[in-house]
Parts: C-alpha cells; sequence; structure tokens
C-alpha cells in the first residue's frame, strides 16, 4: 500500500520570499504523484502532476515540484509567495488503478 | 467547462439522524470518487465507481453509509444513522480514464 508523509504541518513565509512544502511517499512501484491546493471552504485544486518524463514538473500559479526518486520526495516550490497563495496544499500519491493516498497536509501562511 | 457540483456546502444534523449529500460529475467522466476529509487529515477514499458499478469500496463503513451512482452520472452518498465521529467534509471528485482526479467544493456535515 502506498503512503505520504508531509512533514511540516505548518509553514509561515513572507510574502515575496521563497516557498518549498516537502513530501515524502512510500509505494513499491514507479508512482504517480500530485499536488493539490485547498483554499478555506473550497474542494482541492490541481496545482501539478508527475506522470513519467522530466522530473521537474511545472503546474499552475507558478508552482513546480521536482521527483527524486533516490529520495522518494517530491517537493513543491515556488520562487516568489503571494498573498493568495496562503492555503493548505497535499501531496498525493497513486498506485497502478489511480487511486490516490494523500498526506496529512500543510498550512502555509503568508505574511505581509 | 463545468466543475464538479455538490449539494449541499454545509449540513448541521443531530447524531442518529440520517443525512444524504449529491454529487453531479463533470460531463463525460465515468470515474466518480467520494472521500471523507476529517480537519487536520488528508482527505481518505470511501468508495471509487466506475460507471454505475463499484470498483471499490473497501473503507466505506457499510453498517452505516451507502453510496449509489445511477445511470452512471451523478450519485448520492448517505449516513444512516449518523455518529458525532462522522463531523467531516465529503468530496466528491470525478475523473477520465482513471488519471487525473477533478474535485467538488465539498460538504461540510456536523453531527451534534
Amino acid at each position: 500500500a502506498q503512503s505520504v508523509t508531509q512533514p511540516d504541518i505548518h509553514i509561515t513565509v513572507s510574502e515575496g520570499a521563497s516557498l518549498e512544502l516537502r513530501c515524502n511517499y512510500s509505494y513499491g512501484a514507479t508512482p504517480y504523484l500530485f499536488w493539490y491546493v485547498q483554499s478555506p471552504g473550497q474542494g482541492l485544486q490541481l496545482l501539478l502532476k508527475y506522470f513519467s518524463g522530466d522530473t521537474l514538473v511545472q503546474g499552475i500559479k507558478g508552482f513546480e515540484a521536482e521527483f527524486k526518486r533516490s529520495q522518494s520526495s517530491f517537493n513543491l516550490r515556488k520562487p516568489s509567495v503571494h498573498w493568495s497563495d496562503a492555503a493548505e496544499y497535499f501531496c498525493a500519491v497513486g498506485s497502478n488503478d489511480y487511486k490516490l493516498s494523500f498526506g496529512a497536509g500543510t498550512t502555509v501562511t503568508v505574511r505581509a | 467547462e463545468a466543475g464538479v457540483a455538490q449539494s449541499p456546502r454545509y449540513k448541521i444534523i443531530e447524531k442518529r439522524q440520517s443525512v444524504a449529500f449529491w454529487c453531479n460529475p463533470i460531463s463525460g467522466h465515468a470515474t466518480l470518487y467520494w472521500y471523507q476529509q476529517i480537519l487536520g487529515q488528508g482527505p481518505k477514499l470511501l468508495i471509487q465507481f466506475q460507471n454505475n458499478g463499484v470498483v471499490d469500496d473497501s473503507q466505506l463503513p457499510k453498517d452505516r453509509f451507502s453510496a449509489e451512482r445511477l445511470k452512471g452520472v451523478d450519485s448520492t452518498l448517505k449516513i444512516q444513522p449518523a455518529k458525532l465521529e462522522d463531523s467531516a467534509v465529503y468530496l466528491c471528485a470525478s475523473s477520465l480514464a482513471e488519471d487525473t482526479q477533478y474535485f467538488g467544493p465539498g460538504t461540510r456535515l456536523t453531527v451534534l
């Protein structure tokens, strides 16, 4: 069975600063990896996904993530955060039958 | 393109009462998922439909939860009777060809 660990429960970052959210997964085969964002009272919006190919994936809203098989990681980055990036971020791993297992999430607070 | 629709957005009930949630997936999406998201946790899959057939309901508490997807489009999730620990956000998602899941806004259930 697959699983995801997001080590950081809460991160506070200044507007304009860079952001990196960590994600470690456990899965025996080649994983399908996703990052979703959830704003308060909203559903989950897909930021980006990795299925195969280039290990550096570009997403929406200026986010990118890098798949590192040797470290079982899929960290999310953004060079310069905006106040609107304050939200909860979920990493998920999909199995061969595309069932998703989510991490517990990281809450991002952006200070002015 | 319209997204995944869910209703109601909020529901408050007393324990032991029954409740039902409705989901309308993105047009043409054959696969539909129901997730339970307890506060502070990532979403957990309850049930997965492929058209109107159940693919996986291994995590559905079948003594009190039921779900159906008549005609392979809309779906309803029912809880009867509700318990305090059922307080959560219930998310519906749909996907085309089982790769990327798109989520609705969710229904926030409070059981008193």
